[in-house]
């Protein structure tokens, strides 16, 4: 059975570093695209990057390029998001999701990253 | 500003069947055949409803069709469920330098 299972609930103040965490099972983690997606409260879904855990290949949304860095470590089939100075806007919903060749098939339970002071 | 446009909401009572339409541009939507649909419930993860236009993944209700012509793509609920009720979700790949993009989300509301 194909899952991602992302890390849990975090809560930070705005200028700290965070990094979540999407593992896979069930597939072949260095085959497939994992994408990030943010969900900011009420609003909707929006394509931050992609990465091929495979060679590391990363691309960017260009509204998040400069934002987040995304990585993925193959040996434990995990993926990472990163981000080095968090705003208050960074608060949202993260989900991964695996791309099997033109759309997202498997999804992340969902990260949710709360930044207040 | 979402790159698709999607309706806010639609509505449709038990049984009936709704469309929600999906328009973007000659860049993405009306020049590639990636366009895929979610459905996600409130405080639930995004699920993959169609893709490649018009495929449905296994375990899919047939009640779920889509289709595209020019820069729309529409879905098509039919003999509405209850369950239907939640947020729907276009996406297609584009030319530009976001290389995919989403709708802005249409709300299905069950009368």
């Amino acid at each position: 059975e194909v899952q991602l299972v992302q890390s849990g609930a975090e809560v930070k103040k705005p200028g700290e570093s965070l990094k979540i965490s999407c593992k896979g099972s069930g597939y072949s983690f260095t085959s497939y695209w994992i994408v990030w997606v943010r969900q900011r409260p009420g609003k909707g879904l929006e394509w931050m990057g992609i990465i091929y855990p495979g060679d590391s290949d990363t691309r960017y949304s260009p509204s998040f390029q400069g934002q987040v860095t995304i990585s993925a470590d193959k040996s434990i089939n995990t993926a990472y998001l990163h981000w080095s100075s968090l705003k208050a806007s960074d608060t949202a919903m993260y989900y991964c999701a695996r791309h099997s060749s033109s759309a997202l098939d498997y999804w992340g339970q969902g990260t949710l990253v709360t930044v207040s002071s | 500003q979402s790159a698709l446009t999607q309706p806010a909401s639609v509505s449709g009572s038990p049984g009936q069947s709704i469309t929600i339409s999906c328009t973007g541009t000659s860049s993405d939507v009306g020049d590639y055949n990636y366009v895929s649909w979610y459905q996600q419930h409130p405080g639930k993860a995004p699920k993959l409803m169609i893709y490649d236009v018009s495929n449905r993944p296994s375990g899919v209700s047939n009640r779920f069709s889509a289709s595209k012509s020019g820069n729309t793509a529409s879905l098509t609920i039919s003999g509405l469920q209850a369950d239907d009720e939640a947020d729907y979700y276009c996406s297609s790949y584009t030319s530009s330098n976001t290389r995919w993009v989403f709708g802005g989300g249409t709300t299905l509301t069950v009368l």
